[in-house]
């Protein structure tokens, strides 16, 4: 079973500022990885795809990149609603979900 | 619109059993995968499994094993996820999902396990 590591496990950061979560695999998983933002009482919610791939919609102060084992996810110009908890997902063999950040605005 | 509506809230005892629904608008569910996803209050996010429709195909978790059963019924559009042997643990919010990377999904479905 492939494991993700997911980091930090929360963050506090100011309105406009930029965070970076970090995910690693346990071995490569080709790019095969989404990140997703959950807020409590919804389902979570897909932002990008494929590593680096925006869903529509999706703001563009949302990134992602990396490769191999190692990938990150980033969001710019920290709004309001941006709180929420992010996870990472790898479905290259099966599905893994990272175990989360919670993301606090100071 | 394209959404997936789950079944509502479950009580049930220790012991017992529960078969949870999840129902597709604006898509067919035969052309995608389904899954089912556990989260435990206070937890991360956990993939039970999936069903490819169109030939009833699945794949499971190896926790899960034996734990859940996923079906569907292309007629009705809708994915269902029974749970058996019910134990505290799996008192969860079980949401429902679209696709090869869950660009879909249900708004959740709680379970509470308690005598």
């Amino acid at each position: 079973d492939i494991q993700m590591t997911q980091s930090p496990s929360s963050l506090s950061a100011s309105l406009g500022g930029k965070v970076t979560i970090t995910c690693k695999a346990s071995q490569d998983i080709n790019k095969y990885i989404a990140w997703y933002q959950h807020k409590p009482g919804k389902g979570p919610r897909l932002l990008i795809h494929y590593t680096s791939t925006l869903q529509p919609g999706i703001p563009s102060r949302f990134s992602g990149s990396g490769s191999g084992r190692d990938y990150s996810f980033s969001i710019s110009n920290l709004e309001p609603e941006d709180i929420a908890t992010y996870y990472c997902l790898q479905y290259d063999n099966l599905l893994t979900f990272g175990s989360g950040t919670k993301l606090e605005i100071k | 619109e394209v959404q997936l509506q789950q079944s509502g809230a479950e009580l049930v005892k220790p012991g017992a059993s529960v078969k949870l629904s999840c129902t597709a608008s604006g898509f067919n569910i035969k052309d995608t995968y389904m899954h089912w996803v556990k989260q435990r209050p206070e937890q991360g996010l956990e993939w039970i499994g999936r069903i490819d429709p169109a030939n009833g195909n699945t794949k499971y978790d190896p926790k899960f094993q034996g734990k859940a059963t996923i079906t569907a019924d292309t007629s009705s559009n809708t994915a269902y996820l029974q749970l058996s042997s019910l134990t505290s643990e799996d008192t969860a919010v079980y949401y429902c999902a679209r696709g090869t990377y869950f660009d879909v999904w249900g708004a959740g479905t709680t379970v509470t396990v308690s005598s």
